[in-house]
């Protein structure tokens, strides 16, 4: 089975800290994405990468940085937290293809005071 | 760019009641289109896919049938139960060469003993 793991499911940060989000895969996925879930809005995507050490910007990344050092770990930065940023926030994983889905993690329920 | 919209919720039924949540899309060339489930305090994870024209997805009692003529791809099922109870996503992938995801908001099911 894919796994996609985030490594915290709650997490609580004070205004102007740094916060990085990991997710790891274990497929050997090229494409990695961060997407953020807002009760009545969705699902909207943040930051996506292709590929090792590649990033795009999705349709909210102000206020985001991304890293993939490694294929299977994409890193979320908040480079300066801030209230707005409190969210869920979901990493998902999958194959290059037309016909393929994608496989999430749990959730980072982040909460920023 | 492409879209997809779904009813929104929530839906509120009686267990053993039938089932639709209606979704359309917008988008260019002939993309998958894919139902994901979210339960509480989860992630999204893959319900079923269809990925041409006519083509019905199946899984869990749950069906999805790709009308391409009226661009739509409606989640049914005929006998529901308490334990699906859960948030429901429509989404579709392969347009243009992009294999990001689109997401529709989401329709929240609650299904009542």
């Amino acid at each position: 089975d894919v796994k996609v793991t985030q490594s915290s499911r709650y997490l609580v940060k004070r205004t102007g800290e740094k916060v990085f989000l990991e997710c790891v895969q274990d497929m050997d996925h090229e494409n990695m994405f961060w997407y953020r879930q807002d009760p009545g809005l969705g699902l909207r995507l943040i930051y996506f990468s292709y590929d090792v050490k590649m990033k795009e910007k999705g349709d909210i990344p102000e206020g985001y940085s991304v890293s993939r050092e490694k294929k299977e770990r994409f890193s979320l930065i908040l480079e300066s937290a801030s209230t707005n940023q409190t969210s869920m926030y979901l990493c998902a994983s999958s194959l290059t293809g037309d016909n393929t889905e994608a496989f999430f993690g749990q959730g980072t329920r982040l909460t920023v005071v | 760019g492409d879209s997809v919209t779904q009813m929104e919720g929530p839906v509120t039924l009686s267990e053993e009641a039938f089932l639709t949540i209606n979704c359309t899309y917008t988008a260019t060339g002939y993309p998958s289109l894919f139902w994901y489930v979210q339960y509480p305090g989860e992630g999204l994870q893959l319900l079923l896919k269809a990925t041409k024209a006519d083509d019905k997805g199946s899984n869990k009692g749950f069906e999805a049938t790709y009308r391409k003529e009226t661009t739509s791809f409606h989640l049914e099922k005929g006998s529901v139960q308490v334990s699906d109870s859960a948030v429901y996503f429509c989404a579709l992938s392969g347009t243009g060469g992009s294999y990001i995801p689109t997401f529709g908001r989401g329709t929240s099911l609650i299904v009542h003993p």
